[in-house]
């Protein structure tokens, strides 16, 4: 079974700043997606971030970036020119491919992210 | 094109009754995923279900949870006997193969257990 770690239960960052939430995650598979998904408080999962692990280049979306190290096992998501409507809960997740579970994601606990004015 | 509909967005149970929550998934998709988030946690799976069928049903606790996806009508979760402890936000996902593409999600059932 995947298991996905996030270290960091809250965290704040000033306005126009850049801020890394971290990821960990364990699995034995070779091939596999990972996410970031955030939760404002009108409780709607949004998807930010995809990267394939078989994909050496870290994926970007606009202010949001990864840093994706596949030896390690880790899924780092950076954003940049942070605003006040980042203020929210992030969640990383971890989706197998070599299973008959689906498009099924195991997200880690979160992490509270404040941007403060 | 309407995403994934959920109802009710809030639903309040005094312990003993029985809870129905109810998943529309986006139109074309045939895979229905439930998952379950405690105050100040991250999501748990519960179930994954196809059409007519239980595919995966690992996540769910083994007594008085049921979910079914009919041939017709919205994915029903069921919890029977309701306890303080079911109180959580309920959330259902959608896709329209196994193709490892992003789960898309409803808004979630808020669930009071008084």
């Amino acid at each position: 079974a995947q298991t996905v770690t996030q270290s960091q239960p809250e965290m704040s960052v000033q306005e126009a700043e850049t801020v890394t939430l971290s990821c960990t995650y364990d699995t034995s598979e070779n091939n596999y997606y990972l996410f970031w998904y955030k939760q404002p408080p009108s409780r709607q999962m949004i998807l930010v971030i995809r990267q394939e692990a078989y994909k050496q280049q870290n994926a970007t979306e606009n202010r949001f970036s990864v840093n994706f190290q596949k030896a390690a096992k880790s899924f780092s998501l950076k954003i940049s020119d942070s605003q006040l409507g980042d203020t929210a809960m992030y969640f990383c997740a971890f989706m197998a491919t070599n299973n008959n579970a689906g498009n099924m994601l195991t997200f880690g606990g979160g992490t509270r992210l404040m941007v403060k004015p | 094109n309407a995403g994934v509909m959920q109802n009710p967005r809030h639903l309040v149970r005094r312990r003993g009754q029985e809870a129905r929550l109810r998943c529309s998934p986006m139109k074309g998709h045939s895979h229905v995923y439930w998952y379950r988030q405690l105050p100040e946690e991250g999501l748990k799976f519960m179930v994954y279900l196809q059409k007519e069928n239980i595919i995966d049903e690992s996540g769910m606790p083994k007594e008085r949870f049921s979910a079914e996806f009919p041939k017709e009508g919205p994915s029903i979760l069921r919890i029977q006997q309701v306890v303080r402890g079911d109180s959580a936000a309920y959330f259902c996902a959608s896709s329209q193969v196994a193709d490892r593409s992003p789960l898309h999600f409803g808004n979630g059932t808020r669930l009071t257990v008084t």
